[in-house]
């Protein structure tokens, strides 16, 4: 089973924030937090992570809350070419050689 | 980055057949993967792609139907044998280029579908 929780769905409004939580309530110590967009049956595109600060890039904000039991994804400015499957995946410790398990994802739908 | 190029980018085969993907990278990289999607689900690993050695295997994928090779460290092929129509799904070749804890890019994947 995937080592994170996210709500199956969201809409949020063009032009407006999208705030994408995630629960990942058995974090090791060592792994890291990864976001990952699908946009209609294309590969995964990356969107950031982090292991205990909050980071920002280009694309997104990631924070993490400080137990890491949880993090949020923030689009800051939802555009329509935004609607996708979001991804929230955990990786790391001693078996972190990429085998990032893939859950659910939140399918975000941005509208006019 | 890395840019990730598959071949072919789609095929309908027949059952009883098999298809090779191929998975070119345009720099080395340390580690390559293989991932299924099948129809509306998510991804799921298959197995990871060593180079100079046999693959290593997920639970529930076995080499005899997921032949995997990886000659250097730009290449690597898939191949679903004696496929079925439950082997319909997108296959996505993924790279990490260097070490732990750095993203995995993917290709745009392969969309099978058997008849």
């Amino acid at each position: 089973d995937a080592k994170t929780t996210q709500p199956p769905s969201m809409d949020c409004a063009e032009g407006r924030a999208a705030n994408l939580p995630c629960n990942h309530s058995t974090i090791s110590g060592n792994e890291y937090v990864y976001w990952y967009r699908q946009i209609h049956s294309q590969g995964p595109q990356y969107i950031i992570h982090g292991l205990k600060n909050n980071e920002t890039n280009e694309m997104a904000s990631l924070i993490i809350t400080e137990d890491r039991k949880s993090s949020t994804l923030i689009l800051p400015h939802a555009t329509l070419r935004d609607t996708a499957v979001y991804y929230c995946i955990v990786s790391g410790g001693t078996d972190s050689w990429g085998k990032f398990q893939f859950g659910a994802g939140t399918q975000v739908v941005v509208t006019p | 980055s890395a840019v990730i190029s598959q071949k072919p980018s789609r095929d309908i085969c027949q059952r009883g057949t098999s298809l090779t993907i191929q998975c070119q990278v345009d720099s080395q990289v340390t580690m390559m993967f293989w991932y299924r999607q099948q129809p509306g689900q998510s991804l799921t690993l298959i197995a990871t792609a060593n180079q100079g050695s046999e693959a290593t295997y997920e639970s529930g994928f076995v080499i005899d139907k997921f032949p995997i090779s990886r000659p250097n460290l730009t290449f690597s092929t898939l191949t679903v044998s004696n496929m079925s129509p439950e082997d319909s799904s997108i296959y996505l070749c993924s790279v990490q280029r260097t070490g732990k804890n750095e993203k995995l890019f993917f290709g745009s994947g392969t969309q099978l579908s058997v008849l």
